[in-house]
């Protein structure tokens, strides 16, 4: 069954570090779908970006960054230069290959990540 | 495009009521989840569909019933409300059941 592991519940930095939260996760396919999602303080989820399994190139969008390293099980997110705007709870998240009619498809979630940056 | 679309945005109903959640979507996508978030929890997928006429259930499916008349729409019926189905709901639509998957605002249920 997969599984996703947010090990870090909290993370509390000052304003203008660089901070990295961890995704380990754990599949049998090979096939497969990595997502973020940020939740702010107001309750919606929005996503951040998707990457599937054939691809471990890194991203970078703006200040975001994704390392996707399958030998570790590990799609790790950095915000460089954190603002206070990017308080909120992240979370990282799975989804297998297409839908089997088996039950349990779907995108399985980490318990998340809470952020908070302070000024 | 108002994307995905929830009512109400809060509910407090009492132990044994029935209420349905409505979900809705204007992108014309073929799959739609229905998810619960609990403190430390993380989100649970309830149920799920691939299209219409078709569903299935999720991890905790306990409780709740789903049905899929229409592409736009995916409503989640609890049909005996209990204490633990006190939770935030969330609906979310996409192309496929591994493409990005878009969230409605939410529906905040208590039950005493």
């Amino acid at each position: 069954a997969q599984k996703v592991t947010q090990a870090q519940t909290e993370i509390s930095v000052v304003e203008k570090e660089d901070v990295t939260l961890d995704c380990v996760y754990e599949t049998r396919d090979t096939t497969y779908y990595l997502f973020w999602y940020k939740q702010p303080p107001s309750g919606e989820l929005v996503f951040l970006i998707r990457r599937n399994s054939f691809d471990e190139q890194n991203e970078i969008s703006g200040r975001y960054s994704w390392n996707f390293q399958k030998s570790t099980s590990s799609f790790n997110f950095t915000i460089t230069a954190s603002q206070v705007v990017d308080s909120a709870v992240y979370f990282c998240a799975l989804s297998e290959a297409k839908y089997s009619g088996g039950g349990a498809d779907g995108l399985t979630f980490g318990k998340g990540t809470h952020l908070i940056i302070q000024p | 495009n108002a994307g995905v679309t929830q009512t109400p945005k809060f509910q407090v109903l009492k132990t044994g009521q029935s209420m349905t959640l409505q979900c809705a979507q204007d992108m014309n996508h073929e799959y739609m989840s229905w998810y619960r978030q609990d403190p430390g929890m993380g989100l649970r997928l309830i149920h799920y569909s691939v299209g219409a006429g078709i569903t299935d259930q999720g991890e905790v499916p306990n409780g709740y019933n789903v049905s899929r008349s229409t592409t736009e729409d995916f409503p989640l019926r609890l049909l005996s409300a209990a204490p633990s189905q006190t939770s935030v709901y969330f609906c979310a639509s996409s192309w496929g059941d591994t493409d990005t998957q878009y969230f409605g605002p939410g529906t905040r249920l208590t039950v005493l």
